[in-house]
């Protein structure tokens, strides 16, 4: 089982929908990255976040540190959204260990 | 731009050969972290140093090697590189430790045939 678990896998949304990617994970941590890599391949870093919510533009993160779960929620989605959403954890050592990452498609 | 430079962007090269593959961090940022992404594994912390020290290891083959000099660009090497070593490889950095944000570069995509 992966320390860090994401879902869904895939997520195609129409224009305008209010999406959201969970990520759960297993062990103690200090802090919980969200990720965007888009199809080019650059990944930007979103949030990072050890306990209640962060809000940027259409973006919000919260995290559940009780309940080991995260959520990455996109307001008014736009087809320029579509990227691969990744979670990260950092636990006690300084290694961040990743998701599989959400894809997501957003169609106009 | 996240002001984190890699080079080169693309490498193709052989099995048995070494590369190295070289990062500027943002101006200011005392760490450096390297990163592989392959299809199959996703992405994976490789190495960290800061200000010229390692400062963690993650899952690094002994085939790499990483350093970090002291006008704080970063290298990572890679030796008698295998097809299984194919694979994008991020650096990424920030101000201080790891509960800093992290900035990551674009990525050198390194092809071994």
């Amino acid at each position: 089982k992966n320390e860090v678990e994401q879902s869904p896998q895939n997520l195609t949304a129409q224009e305008g929908e209010f999406i959201t990617i969970n990520c759960s994970y297993s062990v103690g941590i200090s802090a919980l990255h969200w990720l965007q890599q888009h199809p080019g391949g650059g990944i930007v870093s979103l949030f990072m976040l050890s306990s209640g919510k962060k809000k940027h533009g259409r973006l919000i993160a919260t995290i559940n540190i009780q309940e080991k779960h995260s959520s990455l929620h996109i307001t008014a989605s736009h087809p320029r959204d579509s990227a691969v959403y990744i979670c990260a954890v950092r636990g006690g050592s300084e290694k961040l260990v990743f998701g599989k990452g959400t894809k997501l498609t957003v169609n106009p | 731009d996240s002001g984190v430079t890699q080079t080169p962007k693309h490498l193709i090269t052989a099995t048995g050969q070494r590369v190295t593959l070289r990062c500027s961090p943002r101006s200011g940022d005392l760490s450096v972290y390297w990163y592989q992404q392959s299809l199959d594994q996703g992405l994976q912390f490789l190495i960290h140093y800061y200000n010229g020290e390692e400062r963690a290891k993650g899952n690094i083959l002994e085939r790499f090697s990483a350093q970090q000099f002291p006008d704080l660009h970063s290298e990572l090497n890679l030796s008698s590189l295998e097809l299984g070593d194919s694979a994008l490889y991020f650096c990424a950095s920030s101000v201080g430790g790891a509960s800093n944000e992290q900035f990551f570069g674009p990525g050198t995509r390194l092809t071994v045939l």
